[in-house]
């Protein structure tokens, strides 16, 4: 079964609003988990590492004032798009570590913004 | 800076055919390399993890090889069947459980 709870799986708001999408693990704590963004055909982009009881780690060219994330448990991380643009629609997909095992993702949210 | 080139980009099989799906890494500095499936507008599904030690792993059909001194790995999918199509995508781990994903291989495979 699922490891990795991923909410909403899909949401549609207007410009200007901010969604917040939820990663959950299940039956395991995760201190770090991962977020991802998907264009249309293309690949995953890591946008940053989120880290439990600290600041998330941000990849270059992701602004982090636009996307907020919070890990404030071990089986919780959040990933806020503020004041969404239609560009932000997206694919958005977590991940999160469990020791001695690989990566397990969530079903990833498809956010349209219009 | 690592990057993850998959080729072919799309490839169309009829049914019951051996296939080979190709992925290339420039960096060959990795932890690790897996093997995932996505179906349309839906998550991951891991298929094979193959750790940088490892040459080659198998699940069922699935048979996964690793080169990581040349930079390759690649996914021999047997016997396939139109349950099979999805897009398939490869991944390296370079660090710190940091994922670097290859293009995608949009696999459809014909009843």
């Amino acid at each position: 079964g699922a490891v990795v709870s991923q909410h909403p799986s899909r949401v549609i708001c207007k410009s200007g609003t901010s969604v917040k999408i939820e990663c959950r693990s299940l039956d395991f704590q995760a201190t770090t988990m991962f977020w991802y963004r998907q264009f249309p055909k293309k690949s995953l982009m890591l946008m940053a590492t989120s880290n439990e009881g600290s600041k998330a780690t941000y990849e270059q060219g992701v602004e982090k004032d636009k996307f907020l994330i919070n890990h404030a448990s071990l089986t919780l991380s959040t990933l806020t798009v503020t004041s969404a643009h239609p560009e932000d629609s997206s694919f958005y997909i977590c991940s999160a570590r469990r020791i001695d095992s690989p990566l397990h993702f969530g079903n990833g949210t498809r956010l349209t913004v219009t | 800076k690592q990057e993850v080139t998959q080729i072919p980009a799309a490839l169309s099989v009829p049914e019951g055919e051996n296939l080979v799906l190709n992925c290339s890494f420039t960096d060959s500095a990795i932890y690790n390399l897996q093997w995932f499936r996505q179906d349309p507008g839906k998550g991951l599904t891991s298929l094979l993890l193959i750790q940088s030690s490892q040459r080659e792993q198998t699940s069922g059909r699935l048979n996964a090889s690793l080169d990581k001194s040349s930079g390759r790995s690649t996914l021999y999918i047997a016997a396939s069947q139109p349950g099979d199509s999805a897009t398939y995508l490869c991944a390296v781990r370079v660090r710190t459980y940091k994922y670097i994903f290859g293009t995608g291989t949009r696999l459809k495979v014909l009843a």
